[in-house]
């Protein structure tokens, strides 16, 4: 139980794309779905919280209007990487929670990597 | 935040030996933990977590040790195997039931050697 699909898993993009990664929760309800950025060799480092039906919620620094995110529906978040550049290419994860309290673990998908040429 | 040019400490072991991970967290209330495993090219898998009115935990071939005087958290490999070659986390949960609540650390990259 408790699978998280991310799709697609490796983007190669020309510059001024923009790119959109989907995370679905396929056998729960994810009231709350993370997106995380990883750096080769270094730990996760969380972009922003987003809460079905509601704005996410981003870290500092993170720019809201380059990563666009979208909790519509209680198994699906979108991130939108818009207008992408090379500085933009990273692996994204993204986890997701069910229903209850924060003591309990996120669920991971597979990442995608998103190589800006 | 994030850390430019950051190496990740490796631990090297024997097949068949026992590992053992350590990590520090940072914050006294904290009263959740978990270790993940990541593999490259993948998401984080959840292995074992520990509340914090535990000190120990076991799984299959894994324990998880907490040790709350000095905010230390420690993640045991029984025969270690090829397979459990990967990056470790620990994950903190720093409160709040709302919004960010773990916070990882840097991670550990366990070889296993044959």
């Amino acid at each position: 139980g408790a699978v998280v699909s991310q799709h697609p898993s490796w983007v190669i993009c020309k510059s001024g794309t923009s790119v959109k990664i989907e995370c679905r929760s396929l056998d729960f309800q994810a009231t709350t779905m993370f997106w995380y950025r990883q750096f080769p060799k270094q730990s996760l480092m969380l972009m922003a919280t987003s809460n079905e039906g509601s704005k996410a919620t981003y870290e500092q620094g993170v720019e809201k209007d380059k990563f666009l995110i979208n909790h519509a529906s209680l198994t699906l978040s979108t991130l939108t990487v818009t207008s992408a550049h090379p500085e933009d290419s990273s692996f994204y994860i993204c986890s997701a929670r069910g229903r209850g309290f924060s003591n309990q673990p996120q669920h991971f998908g597979d990442g995608t990597r998103l190589s800006i040429l | 935040g994030e850390s430019v040019g950051l190496h990740l400490p490796t631990l090297s072991v024997q097949e068949g030996d026992n590992s053992i991970i350590n990590c520090a967290y940072s914050n006294s209330a904290s009263d959740y933990f978990i270790w993940y495993k990541q593999e490259s090219g993948k998401g984080p898998q959840f292995i074992i977590d520990i509340r914090s009115n535990m000190d120990k935990r076991q799984g299959q071939r894994v324990t998880v040790l907490l040790n709350k005087t000095v905010k230390h958290l420690s993640l045991q490999i029984a025969a270690t195997q090829p397979g459990d070659s990967a990056v470790y986390f620990c994950a903190e949960n720093i409160g709040g039931d709302y919004g960010q609540n773990f916070v990882f650390g840097p991670g550990t990259r366990l070889s296993v050697l044959p």
